[in-house]
């Protein structure tokens, strides 16, 4: 089945700093959506990618579809304790089809 | 609130009991997924519904798993016999088009 690698698991990082996060896939994408998720939560949707290449900003957060459009990366600029959680990369085929999660990053903001 | 929403938030449940959940989905949405996530792991895919029909359903969704959206909005999934390796968060998720918004979650614990 199709599985997403991210790294690495967990990240400890000093308030301000930028943090970068990986995935990537045996399988190719036609879409990549990053999620955040807080303990008891659902997912929430950060950024959703539809083409291979694009680069998309919302707020601190920019993600990247990899060319191969086996990969994406997120950064977080200028971190704040808000910012705490695990982030999720998920891939999507087609419209109709299911999302394939990686396992997480989580992220912990040191005040 | 017109995010997608998810009935009971938490269940506890002796093992062999029947439990059964409810989600909401975004009211346009037609399309709605179940997933599962256990501790550590990303959501894995349960199931898919267009409008009324379960198009995909993943190996993880053994026969004591059903699950309908009778009416192409809201959706049950019911758990038979459950088990102590049934225990955990029960995501909903609904989707226009490309990318799915996620629900709070159901967390369930077989004792």
């Amino acid at each position: 089945g199709q599985q997403l690698n991210q790294s690495p698991q967990s990240m400890f990082i000093q308030e301000g700093e930028d943090v970068s996060m990986n995935c990537t896939s045996s399988s190719i994408f036609n879409t990549w959506l990053w999620y955040k998720q807080e303990p008891g939560e659902g997912p929430v949707l950060l950024i959703a990618l539809y083409k291979a290449g694009e680069l998309t900003s919302n707020g601190r957060l920019t993600a990247q579809f990899g060319i191969t459009r086996k990969d994406s990366f997120l950064n977080i600029s200028a971190s704040i304790p808000s910012d705490v959680g695990i982030y999720f990369c998920a891939g999507q085929f087609g419209g109709n089809n299911r999302l394939a999660f990686g396992k997480g990053n989580q992220v912990v903001v040191i005040p | 609130d017109t995010g997608v929403s998810q009935d009971p938030r938490h269940k506890i449940t002796k093992r062999g009991q029947n439990v059964t959940f409810r989600c909401d989905p975004i009211s346009e949405h037609n399309r709605l997924y179940w997933y599962r996530q256990t501790l550590g792991q990303g959501p894995e895919f349960l199931t898919y519904f267009q409008n009324e029909a379960q198009l995909e359903k993943s190996r993880l969704l053994s026969d004591r798993f059903s699950a309908e959206r009778p009416k192409g909005s809201f959706s049950t999934l019911e758990i038979q016999r459950t088990e102590q390796g049934d225990s955990a968060m029960y995501l909903c998720a609904s989707s226009q088009g490309l990318g799915a918004f996620f629900g709070q979650g159901t967390r369930l614990t077989v004792v």
